[in-house]
């Protein structure tokens, strides 16, 4: 069973840059499109973009301008980076599976899920 | 403001039946049959009950149904029980632009 586990620093200063790393557990990592999803306190989630063991990636348009999401699968795990941030990017990070089969996405849900992290943008 | 439209909360006794509806556009719910269903307890990560509009995942109890009419999908929670109290979260495929939108959430307390 696939198992997920987000780490990163827990507090990062407005303007700077945030970095978190997903961990894959029990399972392959080219077996899943790779996502980073948030859900700021007491608000809805929010898809922040995917990537594929073989590197290609998808953003939400509307952060793909600040987003980077990498992969590096010697390490089975795989990364977001959050440029110029703000209060409103104050959040739990997850990191969640979408299905794949043959690099072609099979299932539009997101099964496993990590327990997620919160990240807090404060000076 | 999310994208997909839910009623901020519902509730039921222990036995009812209760129904959460997602409201979104032709872009989203209305024009794929890829709309996906998340029960979240607090402090906890969300929980997959419904994929593909309808379809129950392995060890979700069928008490959990799925189902979609034009622009809105629905889930529904038959014989209510006190562990069903959570937030549920509606998600659907928007396309190859957008990919996925989520509903704004529904918390559901069992009276």
């Amino acid at each position: 069973q696939v198992q997920l586990q987000e780490s990163g620093p827990g507090l990062v200063k407005p303007s700077e840059t945030l970095s978190l790393t997903c961990t894959v557990s029990g399972g392959s990592i080219s077996s899943y499109y790779w996502s980073w999803i948030r859900q700021p306190p007491g608000k809805g989630l929010e898809w922040i973009g995917y990537i594929y063991y073989s590197g290609s990636t998808n953003y939400n348009p509307s952060l793909k301008s600040r987003v980077t999401i990498s992969v590096d699968t010697s390490k089975n795990q795989f990364s977001l980076k959050l440029s110029s941030v703000t209060a409103a990017d104050t959040a739990v990070y997850y990191c969640a599976g979408v299905m794949t089969f043959g690099g072609v996405i099979v299932g539009n849900w997101f099964d496993p899920w990590g327990q997620g992290t919160l990240v807090t943008v404060s000076s | 403001q999310s994208a997909l439209t839910q009623p901020r909360s519902v509730s039921g006794s222990p036995g009812q039946s209760v129904t959460i509806s997602c409201t979104g556009t032709s872009s989203d719910v209305g024009g794929y049959n890829y709309v996906s269903w998340y029960q979240q307890h607090p402090g906890k990560a969300p929980k997959l009950m419904i994929y593909d509009v309808s379809k129950r995942p392995s060890g979700v109890p069928d008490r959990f149904s799925g189902s979609k009419s034009g622009n809105t999908a629905s889930l529904t929670i038959s014989g209510l029980q006190a562990e069903d109290e959570a937030d549920y979260y509606c998600c659907s495929y928007a396309g190859s632009y957008t990919l996925w939108v989520f509903g704004g959430g529904t918390k559901l307390t069992v009276l």
